[in-house]
């Protein structure tokens, strides 16, 4: 199966909270990250967690982290418009690559 | 400190040709990871190159190949175009410490 795995799309309504999931296999991943990608462009490193944290949060942005489950999620509060984008979420694996998701599609209707 | 360039931005091809697509990573990143996504599909790993190896390789046909030369450039090739391989074409560089760093892409059409 996929190192890392999301859904590919998320629909919200403005104003409401946005939680994009993400499950990865690789159990040594020390950093995890969360990029963004506007239209016509590339990703851009939105935030990221250690994986000695289980929360991380930065403005409307919150990392959560379960090592456990292995699951990381990125929840944005107040979804704006301008936040519609697709998210992608990458891990590092032992040896030091990087394996990203597919990317999950927010889509944030008025 | 300039970014990763990508090279063309955009191109059209038809059916069967052949394409090469060039990536200049970060001055001092030597790892360099070729992308493909499609609405379809996503964020596909197509390979990784560091210090002019190949490293890591996913899970797409022989007509994708590519290289990277002792700058850390890096280039890949797609022989015998197929319209599925429209789609738009990601390099990201990284050094050892760091996060992947993206190029704005290459948009390739297949017609």
């Amino acid at each position: 199966g996929e190192d890392v795995e999301q859904s590919l799309f998320l629909s919200v309504r403005e104003g409401d909270s946005s939680v994009i999931n993400c499950t990865y296999t690789d159990s040594s991943s020390t950093y995890l990250y969360w990029y963004k990608q506007e239209p016509g462009a590339g990703l851009q490193l939105l935030t990221y967690i250690f994986s000695n944290m289980d929360m991380k949060q930065d403005q409307r942005l919150t990392v959560l982290l379960n090592k456990k489950d292995k699951h990381l999620s990125l929840r944005i509060a107040d979804t704006q418009t301008g936040d519609s984008a697709i998210y992608f979420c990458a891990v590092n694996q032992n040896n030091n690559d990087m394996r990203f998701g597919a990317g999950t599609r927010l889509t944030v209707k008025p | 400190k300039a970014g990763v360039t990508q090279t063309p931005r955009y191109l059209i091809k038809t059916r069967g040709q052949q394409v090469t697509l060039s990536c200049s990573p970060i001055s001092g990143h030597r790892s360099v990871s070729w992308y493909q996504q499609t609405p379809g599909q996503g964020l596909q790993f197509l390979f990784e190159y560091f210090s002019e190896t190949q490293r890591n390789k996913g899970n797409f046909p022989g007509r994708f190949s590519g290289r990277q030369f002792s700058n850390s450039r890096s280039e890949m090739n797609v022989s015998t175009l197929e319209l599925g391989d429209s789609a738009l074409y990601l390099c990201a560089s990284k050094s050892l410490t760091t996060e992947a760093f993206f190029g704005q892409g290459t948009r390739l059409t297949v017609v």
